[in-house]
């Protein structure tokens, strides 16, 4: 159980593109999801908490305009990354929280890479 | 604000050598210290939460640990598989999800 999926797996596109990356907790549901972004060889740096039926809050720096951030259902997050510039490539990776398990449970990543 | 540090960064180890990793945190109030693995290009896999001081929880050749101040891993006579990066969180109390993450051991274990 508390499996979390994320697609796509990786994405390459082309500057001045918008990518959305959508985050799913397939068994169990998440009133609370996580986007987390990890430069190579550093741990996870939190950009977001998104909240069912509610606005994201965004951590300090992170531009809310550029990472749109919608959770429409208790088991679907998604992580837009507008007008994508080549400093926006990176780890991206999303996690749902389980009330039952009291646990984050974490997706398998999206590589993105902006060309 | 709450802070997590975790050493060594590195650590290498002889297949069958036991090791211990360390979590050192400052939170205002745990809620919760969480161990994870993470594989090179994959998501963290969870393996413990800890919540009070003294308790301790078991997965295979792992033991977790809690103290006031740190937790350890323990890695009882590691094999290859175990070779990953082991990254540590704590939450808060106070009703928020949020937690905060070391930037994790890299554990390498040598055939």
């Amino acid at each position: 159980g508390a499996v979390v999926s994320q697609h796509p797996s990786r994405v390459i596109c082309k500057s001045g593109t918008s990518v959305k990356i959508e985050c799913r907790s397939l068994d169990f549901q998440a009133t609370t999801m996580f986007w987390y972004r990890q430069f190579p060889k550093q741990s996870l740096m939190l950009m977001a908490t998104s909240n069912e039926g509610s606005k994201a809050t965004y951590e300090q720096g992170v531009e809310k305009d550029k990472f749109l951030i919608n959770h429409a259902s208790l088991t679907l997050s998604t992580l837009t990354v507008t007008s994508a510039h080549p400093e926006d490539s990176s780890f991206y990776i999303c996690s749902a929280f389980s009330g039952v398990a009291d646990t984050q449970y974490f997706g398998p990543g999206t590589r993105l890479t902006v060309l | 604000e709450d802070q997590v540090t975790q050493s060594p960064e590195a650590l290498r180890l002889q297949e069958g050598e036991s090791s211990s990793l360390n979590c050192s945190y400052t939170v205002s109030g745990l809620r919760g210290l969480f161990w994870y693995r993470q594989d090179p290009g994959k998501g963290p896999e969870f393996l413990f939460t800890l919540y009070s001081a003294g308790e301790e929880k078991e997965k295979e050749r792992l033991k977790a640990t809690l103290t006031k101040k740190e937790s350890f891993l323990h890695i009882t006579a590691p094999k290859p598989e175990d070779s990953a990066t082991y990254l540590c969180a704590v939450q808060a109390s106070g009703g928020y999800q949020k937690v905060t993450f070391g930037t994790g051991t890299k554990l390498q274990v040598i055939p």
